[in-house]
């Protein structure tokens, strides 16, 4: 069975500042992980996937994940915030065999300030 | 424009009563995944249908169904509808029964019960 935990419900950042996003995933076989993203009154839309063929995943927006088995984690980074990247993020977790469905976390609200 | 497309985009009810919201997966996507989000539940996962089978069930109630028809648009069937049952459906698809490609997501059906 596969989980993630994703560290923060709210994080806020100042317009330009780092965003760092966490996620700890928990996997039985090796994992596929993604980060969703989902605008207000929208569905999710997929920001990056990993699936084994590199540990530094880049995205769209210029959101970027890096997965690290030895910490199990795939936190979601991106250097200058911008206003328009207020949202909120889902980390998702799937197993790498067989007809394994995704498992979403609780989702981290990112709030931008000006 | 996903590629999923989810009707009607808003639907208000009276409680008692019976809905049916539709999906029509993305092009070539043979799953169909239901999921219900609610401000005080999160993202929970319904029900799975692989090219016209039931996959796997999650957390759905008893007073609802869902079935995956030949051309493989699916229907949510939504039954006695109580207060509680208001919030956003989504319906997603993958080309797989699993999750290694992730998963597109439509737009949604918000349901607000009276």
């Amino acid at each position: 069975a596969q989980s993630v935990t994703q560290l923060g419900s709210h994080v806020s950042v100042s317009e330009g500042a780092l965003v760092l996003l966490r996620c700890n995933y928990s996997s039985s076989v090796p994992p596929y992980l993604f980060w969703y993203v989902q605008y207000p009154n929208q569905g999710l839309q997929l920001l990056l996937k990993y699936t084994s063929a590199a540990t530094l995943v880049k995205g769209i927006n210029g959101f970027e994940a890096e997965f690290k088995k030895s910490e199990t984690s795939f936190h979601l980074t991106k250097p200058s915030a911008h206003m328009s990247d207020a949202a909120e993020y889902f980390c998702a977790v799937s197993g790498s065999g067989g007809y394994q469905k995704v498992t979403f976390g609780t989702g981290t609200k990112l709030q931008v300030i000006p | 424009d996903s590629g999923v497309t989810q009707t009607p985009k808003h639907l208000i009810t009276a409680t008692g009563q019976r809905v049916t919201l539709r999906c029509s997966p993305r092009s070539g996507d043979l799953s169909v995944y239901w999921y219900q989000q609610s401000l005080d539940q999160g993202l929970q996962f319904l029900i799975q249908y692989y090219n016209g089978e039931e996959r796997a069930k999650g957390n759905i109630l008893e007073r609802f169904s869902a079935q995956q028809f030949p051309d493989l648009h699916s229907e949510l069937n939504l039954s006695s509808l109580e207060l509680g049952d208001s919030a956003l459906y989504f319906c997603a698809s993958s080309v797989d029964g699993g999750g290694r490609y992730g998963y597109t997501f439509g737009s949604g059906t918000r349901l607000t019960v009276v």
